[in-house]
């Protein structure tokens, strides 16, 4: 069965801080693997989308990783805003690219 | 126009009503999803349009039914629903095809139940 798992669930951080967000997967084939940020009540917003054969991708002050090999994905937020506070979703595509496996996301909240 | 557009953004209904949703891109994209989303779990997808033809349901109460009446629009009819389908509903669009299909979310319609 295909899941992606998100770590850690919940995270608190001061403005200005860097964070890291983690997603594992066990989906195949595999396609491709983005992350959207979803602020409450609202869709979730695209912030990298990447094949198998990238390893980082940027979309300023997020940078996203991957390793195929071991199917594993990082976020990292750099000098974190009080509007980087959201869900960050981790969704993994297959071959076909129109189902998506959805990470159970991760709650960041920045603090002043 | 870069977007998918949902309406209303809130809906309070009665179990007896019938009410429908509305998603809306002019994007030129030939697949479209309807998903329900709880409070603090992603997103669960219910249906897949593509080619406004229906190609996935994921065993959907038949109290939600869909329709595509054509490539540019998505509806969500509402009848005899339960206080447990009370929920953020979300539209997306992707353009159908290609590594890349990246699915473009609407801001959703939250639900409410009564």
């Amino acid at each position: 069965k295909n899941q992606v798992e998100q770590s850690p669930q919940s995270l608190i951080i001061l403005e200005g801080k860097n964070c890291t967000l983690q997603c594992n997967y066990t989906v195949s084939p595999f396609s491709n693997l983005r992350w959207y940020k979803q602020d409450t009540g609202r869709g979730p917003v695209s912030l990298t989308i990447m094949t198998f054969s990238e390893n980082t991708k940027s979309n300023g002050r997020y940078t996203a990783t991957l390793d195929a090999d071991t199917k594993q994905s990082s976020l990292h937020i750099t000098a974190s805003q009080l509007s980087d506070s959201a869900s960050y979703i981790c969704v993994v595509s297959d071959n076909a690219g129109n189902m998506l496996t959805f990470g159970g996301g991760t709650r960041l909240m920045v603090k002043p | 126009d870069t977007e998918v557009t949902q309406t209303p953004k809130h809906l309070v209904m009665g179990m007896t009503n019938k009410k429908s949703l509305k998603c809306e891109q002019h994007m030129g994209h030939r697949a479209m999803y309807w998903y329900k989303q709880k409070a603090k779990k992603p997103p669960e997808l219910m249906f897949v349009y593509s080619y406004e033809k229906l190609s996935i349901n994921e065993s959907v109460p038949s109290r939600f039914s869909p329709e595509c009446p054509n490539s540019s629009l998505l509806n969500l009819h509402l009848h005899a629903l339960q206080p447990e389908d009370s929920a953020l509903y979300l539209c997306a669009s992707t353009p159908g095809g290609g590594i890349y299909n990246e699915q473009f979310f609407g801001p959703g319609t939250r639900l409410t139940v009564l």
